[in-house]
């Protein structure tokens, strides 16, 4: 399977925790994109990369939270101090650069589930 | 800001039969994309329809259509011949034209069950 992957699937953690997630892209994907979703809402974006660049960030991230790609292929995103309102299913997704010629179509991940108590 | 708006939390319709899901969006630009993504029960997001806001001609993927009015801003998805595997989770989203945007904005999605 060449699709997107994340690990670990589910996370259960104390308040005041660190935590971090792994998303490994489709390997010839240079964009990655990290979404947080609650129960009941659309995903919502937090931040994404063009190879090891981290060119936007949502006003969701805040100072806990950091994203890296440092080779431009998987990437982390670590959460410090964690709070019961992480409570999350964090998503990544991948795509190519979009061109005329190349579609913008972002595949996604499983899921990581994160379960403050 | 971009902003995407469902406004039917669920929906349900007979194996067979022909649904609509209703999907509105507000934004000022004039080129961008819309999407329809599908997410089933416990499974990952997958991407169901697109459309470039420039092009005229509504998409279609087999039994997947949409209903794309830019007047309105209204961006509608027809399923037809319904089964029991399009039972999901469905998400209109809407991305800005232009490289160095990337983020999409997802409504918050309406629940389809597909009844035998």
């Amino acid at each position: 399977d060449t699709g997107v992957s994340q690990d670990p699937r589910h996370k259960i953690t104390k308040r005041g925790q660190n935590v971090t997630f792994r998303c490994d892209p489709i390997s010839e994907h240079n964009r990655l994109y990290w979404y947080r979703q609650t129960l009941g809402q659309g995903p919502e974006f937090l931040t994404y990369f063009q190879n090891e660049a981290q060119l936007e960030k949502s006003r969701l991230l805040s100072d806990r939270f950091s994203a890296e790609r440092p080779k431009g292929s998987f990437s982390t995103l670590e959460i410090q101090r964690t709070e019961q309102g992480d409570s999350a299913m964090y998503l990544c997704a991948s795509s190519l650069r979009p061109t005329v010629q190349v579609s913008n179509e972002q595949f996604f991940g499983p899921g990581t589930r994160l379960t403050v108590l | 800001a971009q902003t995407v708006t469902q406004s039917q939390p669920e929906m349900s319709v007979q194996e067979a039969e022909t649904v609509t899901l209703s999907c509105t969006y507000d934004t000022s630009e004039n080129n961008y994309y819309l999407f329809w993504y599908k997410q089933p029960p416990s499974r990952q997001m997958i991407l169901v329809i697109r459309q470039e806001a420039y092009k005229q001609q509504n998409a279609t993927e087999n039994r997947f259509s949409v209903n794309f009015q830019k007047a309105a801003k209204s961006f509608s998805l027809k399923i037809s011949d319904s089964q029991l595997g399009d039972t999901a989770m469905y998400f209109c989203a809407f991305m800005n034209y232009g490289g160095s945007q990337g983020n999409l904005i997802f409504g918050k999605g309406t629940k389809l069950s597909v009844k035998p």
